[in-house]
C-alpha cells in the first residue's frame, strides 16, 4: 500500500514557540492530505483537509491563524502550531488517498507545551 | 458533526476466543463506512471500505457487516492470535468524503 511518513515523531517545546511537524507522501502524490488532532481517551477529530496549491479548508472549532497549514507540493504538506501553548499538547496525525478510498495514515507526532 | 459509538472501548480476549465488536453511526446520508486497525507505534491501517447494506467483507480472519438501514456494523475476528492486539477504529463517510472516526476499541488477545 500507499506511504506516507511524518516527523517529527515527538516534539517537546515551550510555551509561545512555533513547531512545524512535516507529512509527506513517499510513493504517491497527493492533492489532498488531512490532518487530524486525538485528545487523550477521544477519537480523531478531523482538523483540516490541506489542498496544494491552495488554501486549507478548517474544520469548525479550528482556529486557522493558530494552526498553520501549507501544502506547497504534491508529496509535502506542513502543520505549524504556532505560539503553542499547553493546550495544544496533543497527538496529531495526518493521512491521504492514493487511488482509492480507503485513507493512508502517517506515524503521527506527540506535541507537548512545557 | 456525526455521533459514531464503538463499543465495547476495549476488550480483553484470550488467544484462540472469537470476537466481534460494534460502530454504530447515523442511518440517514450514508456514503460509505471505513475500519481501520491500529498498532500502538504503528500508523493505523484499512481494513475494509463498505458501502452496500448487507456488505460482508472478509480478510483473513477478520470479517465485517454492514447495516445502513439501521446504521451499524460489526467487526468480527475469528480465533483471535496476540498479533489481532490493536485499536480498531470505524469511520462513517460524510458529505464531501470527509470520515467522522468513532473512538475505537482497544482490543487486547492474551497469549
Amino acid at each position: 500500500g500507499a506511504v506516507v511518513s511524518q516527523h517529527p515523531s515527538w516534539v517537546i517545546c515551550k510555551s509561545g514557540t512555533s513547531v512545524k511537524i512535516e507529512c509527506r507522501s513517499l510513493d504517491f502524490q497527493a492533492t489532498t492530505m488531512f490532518w487530524y488532532r486525538q485528545f487523550p481517551k477521544q477519537s480523531l477529530m478531523l482538523m483540516a483537509t490541506s489542498n496544494e496549491g491552495s488554501k486549507a479548508t478548517y474544520e469548525q472549532g479550528v482556529e486557522k491563524d493558530k494552526f498553520l497549514i501549507n501544502h506547497a507540493s504534491l508529496t509535502l504538506s506542513t502543520l505549524t502550531v504556532t505560539s503553542a501553548h499547553p493546550e495544544d499538547s496533543s497527538f496529531y496525525i495526518c493521512s491521504a488517498r492514493d487511488q482509492g478510498e480507503e485513507l493512508f495514515f502517517g506515524e503521527g507526532s506527540r506535541l507537548t507545551v512545557l | 458533526i456525526l455521533n459514531v459509538e464503538q463499543s465495547p472501548q476495549s476488550l480483553h480476549v484470550q488467544e484462540g476466543d472469537s470476537t466481534n465488536f460494534t460502530c454504530s453511526f447515523p442511518s440517514s446520508n450514508f456514503y460509505a463506512l471505513h475500519w481501520y486497525r491500529w498498532e500502538t507505534a504503528k500508523s493505523p491501517e484499512a481494513l475494509f471500505v463498505m458501502t452496500l447494506n448487507g456488505d460482508e467483507k472478509k480478510k483473513g480472519r477478520i470479517s465485517a457487516t454492514l447495516n445502513t438501514k439501521e446504521g451499524y456494523s460489526y467487526l468480527y475476528i475469528k480465533g483471535s492470535q496476540p498479533e489481532d492486539s490493536a485499536t480498531y477504529l470505524c469511520a462513517p463517510v460524510r458529505a464531501g468524503n470527509m470520515l467522522t472516526f468513532g473512538g475505537g476499541t482497544r482490543l487486547m488477545v492474551k497469549p
